[in-house]
């Protein structure tokens, strides 16, 4: 079937560190794979997506690489900082209609 | 502006009374779908809707109902609901059921069942 699993949190950074959050993926075909956040009190907004193999996605900073032989899409960023606090979700979606997501990693960025 | 709307944000009951949580989008969207969030378990689906009259299960829709009469609505019902129901509870859009669309989240309702 389709999962995905992330790494534990919470995670807790100073400011300017570089962010890792792993992420691997089990699908039966080539699904599109996401990066989610969701800020305190609000619904889930798309940070990135890719959706085929060696497709980078980016936005604000964040980065993920659509990994098809180690089944992975880590996000990363260079250096964080305290807005970056939040859940971030890893998903896919196979079938355009069914989305799975991985249980969430909480960030917490110290001044 | 472009948004999900979910209505009523917080919500508390008791097991067995019948509830419904309405979603609706302006943004002229095919694709609807529901979930829940658990600690510990993520997010997951529980129904979702490809067009008006087109719905279809998602991976934990047991307990739930859901209808499309209309493009923009898409309420989520609780014939009888139980304590395991407690969850926070999320609507979402998206232009067409395509896995590169974007999909838009609502607020979130938070439902407790006593």
């Amino acid at each position: 079937g389709n999962s995905v699993t992330q790494m534990e949190g919470p995670v807790t950074l100073s400011e300017e560190a570089f962010l890792t959050i792993n992420c691997t993926y089990t699908a039966t075909g080539y699904p599109s794979l996401f990066w989610y956040v969701q800020y305190p009190g609000e619904g889930l907004q798309l940070l990135l997506k890719a959706t085929k193999a060696d497709d980078k996605g980016s936005n604000k900073g964040f980065e993920a690489t659509y990994r098809k032989e180690t089944t992975s899409f880590h996000l990363e960023k260079g250096s964080v900082q305290v807005s970056d606090s939040a859940v971030y979700f890893c998903a896919l979606s196979y079938t355009g209609n069914q989305f799975y997501f991985g249980t969430g990693t909480s960030l917490t960025v110290i001044p | 502006e472009a948004q999900v709307t979910q209505n009523p944000r917080y919500l508390i009951t008791v097991t067995g009374k019948k509830l419904t949580v309405t979603c609706s989008q302006n943004m002229n969207h095919e694709y609807m779908s529901w979930y829940r969030q658990d600690p510990g378990l993520g997010l997951r689906q529980i129904y979702y809707s490809m067009n008006v009259e087109v719905t279809d299960k998602g991976d934990v829709p047991e307990g739930y109902k859901v209808s499309r009469k209309e493009k923009r609505n898409f309420p989520l019902i609780l014939e009888s609901p139980s304590p395991n129901q407690t969850s926070l509870y999320f609507c979402a859009s998206r232009t067409r059921p395509d896995k590169t669309d974007t999909q838009y989240f609502g607020p979130g309702t938070r439902l407790t069942v006593l």
